[in-house]
């Protein structure tokens, strides 16, 4: 089982530029979301979405755009990167909405230069 | 929104039990969760708790919640060098759709 994919696993960037994260799950999962890891502050939520279609901003939205096409897909994009979005970026789906355990997926280590 | 509080380090002994201890404010979580994360890797589940339990067993592994002092626990039994990793605790208030994590707890096992 693929479970959640992320890729790129890694990525350098220079300030200004745009690009793509990918995130997809072949668990039919209804609740996708992004988060962010940095040392000391744990996992804060950047986007997450209940179901295609839907999206809704977390904690740290700012800089950050979703879509949800797909129920499989949810692509996380930087408009114009800047280095205070040097990260680990990762992807997590659930079955519902509620009451279940989140599947993440392995992480993208974005550096912004 | 939901804080969740956990100390940063903790160091102990092969063979040793280790406790991890998480903090919340908001006591609306049906479930509250505990994660492992190994260097370079993703969050894998290791547990969970359904809220109307005060202990739950698997293994070597023991979680312990007290609603009243919204405290949450996960005791490793006979810990071993593979168990050193990040421990996150997470809860899903009923307030909103979110997660929240703590800041994680990085485990080292001294062999």
């Amino acid at each position: 089982n693929a479970g959640v994919t992320q890729t790129p696993k890694f990525q350098v960037l220079k300030t200004g530029q745009s690009m793509t994260l990918q995130c997809a799950q072949d668990m039919n999962h209804e609740y996708m979301s992004w988060y962010r890891q940095d040392p000391g502050m744990g996992l804060r939520l950047i986007h997450y979405s209940v179901g295609a279609g839907i999206t809704d901003q977390g904690e740290v939205p700012n800089g950050y755009n979703v879509s949800r096409s797909t129920t499989e897909d949810f692509p996380l994009r930087l408009l114009s990167a800047a280095p205070s979005q040097t990260s680990v970026y990762f992807c997590a789906s659930s079955y519902r909405q509620r009451d279940q355990p989140q599947h993440f997926g392995d992480g993208t280590r974005l550096s912004i230069l | 929104g939901e804080d969740v509080e956990q100390s940063l380090f903790l160091s102990v002994r092969e063979g040793d039990s280790s406790v991890i201890n998480c903090t919340y404010t908001d006591s609306s979580s049906t479930y509250l969760y505990w994660y492992k994360q190994e260097p370079g890797a993703g969050l894998q589940l290791l547990t969970y708790i359904f809220s109307n339990m005060d202990m739950k067993q698997d293994q070597r592994l023991t979680v312990l919640l007290n609603k009243k002092d919204k405290h949450l626990s996960l005791r490793i039994a006979d810990t071993q060098t593979g168990d050193s990793a990040i421990y996150f605790c997470a809860a899903q208030p009923n307030t909103g759709n979110q997660f929240y994590f703590g800041t994680g707890t990085s485990l080292t096992v001294i062999p």
